[in-house]
């Protein structure tokens, strides 16, 4: 079966640090998203791609970059890792088109001290 | 970035009740309006796709319907049960990408 995972699932990094988080899909989605889970704020969209070698800034991208070389994978980078980047992190990917529903990864939950 | 209003942000009510909620959207340059599914530990899942107004959907006792011209998607329980206590988010579709609101969190108590 098809599916979108996620690793690692927990991670406890330093601020500072260069952190990635990788999202592997075996849909052959064109479409791959990153959002950050807040309380108060559901769903955040940080960074997307809707196909190789295509990436974009979503509305809380900064300190954080992505890129597309293949179409399965789309990993999240922290640059240098702050407090304020604590957070579950949630990749999704769909189809192309406005109809096509959004599958999520697991999450990963990062705590940076 | 759309700015995606849900009411209420929390939900208390007892099962066998029914009860809705609400996402507000711009309604220009609409394409088509997601709800999901957010249990607790586990990931959010699809219940529905909208695109066309006055389009409603059904799923066992949810269902949910649209208005793109006023921009505004309800979403409708009935009978609530206990396993339906989660985060219900909904998305407009915006260029491709999906931009949630913050989300209802219902709790349903037996």
């Amino acid at each position: 079966d098809a599916e979108i995972t996620q690793s690692p699932r927990h991670k406890i990094t330093e601020t500072g640090r260069q952190v990635t988080l990788a999202c592997h899909q075996t849909w052959n989605h064109n479409n791959m998203f990153w959002y950050r889970q807040d309380l108060g704020h559901g769903l955040r969209l940080i960074h997307y791609s809707y196909g190789v070698h295509d990436t974009n800034k979503g509305e809380v991208s900064d300190g954080y970059s992505v890129s597309r070389s293949n179409t399965e994978d789309l990993p999240l980078t922290l640059e240098s890792a702050a407090s304020s980047q604590t957070s579950v992190y949630f990749c999704a990917s769909s189809a192309m088109g406005a109809v096509t529903e959004a599958f999520f990864g697991q999450g990963t939950r990062l705590t940076v001290v | 970035i759309l700015n995606v209003e849900q009411s209420p942000q929390s939900l208390h009510v007892q099962e066998g009740d029914s009860t809705n909620f609400t996402c507000s959207f711009p309604s220009s340059n609409f394409y088509a309006l997601h709800w999901y599914r957010w249990e607790t530990a586990k990931s959010p899942e699809a219940l529905f796709v909208m695109t066309l107004n006055g389009d409603e959907k059904k799923k066992g006792r949810i269902s949910a319907t649209l208005n793109t011209k006023e921009g505004y998607s309800y979403l409708y329980i009935k009978g609530s049960q206990p396993e339906d206590s989660a985060t219900y988010l909904c998305a407009p579709n915006q260029g491709g990408k999906l931009i949630f609101g913050q989300g209802t969190e219902l709790s349903v108590k037996p």
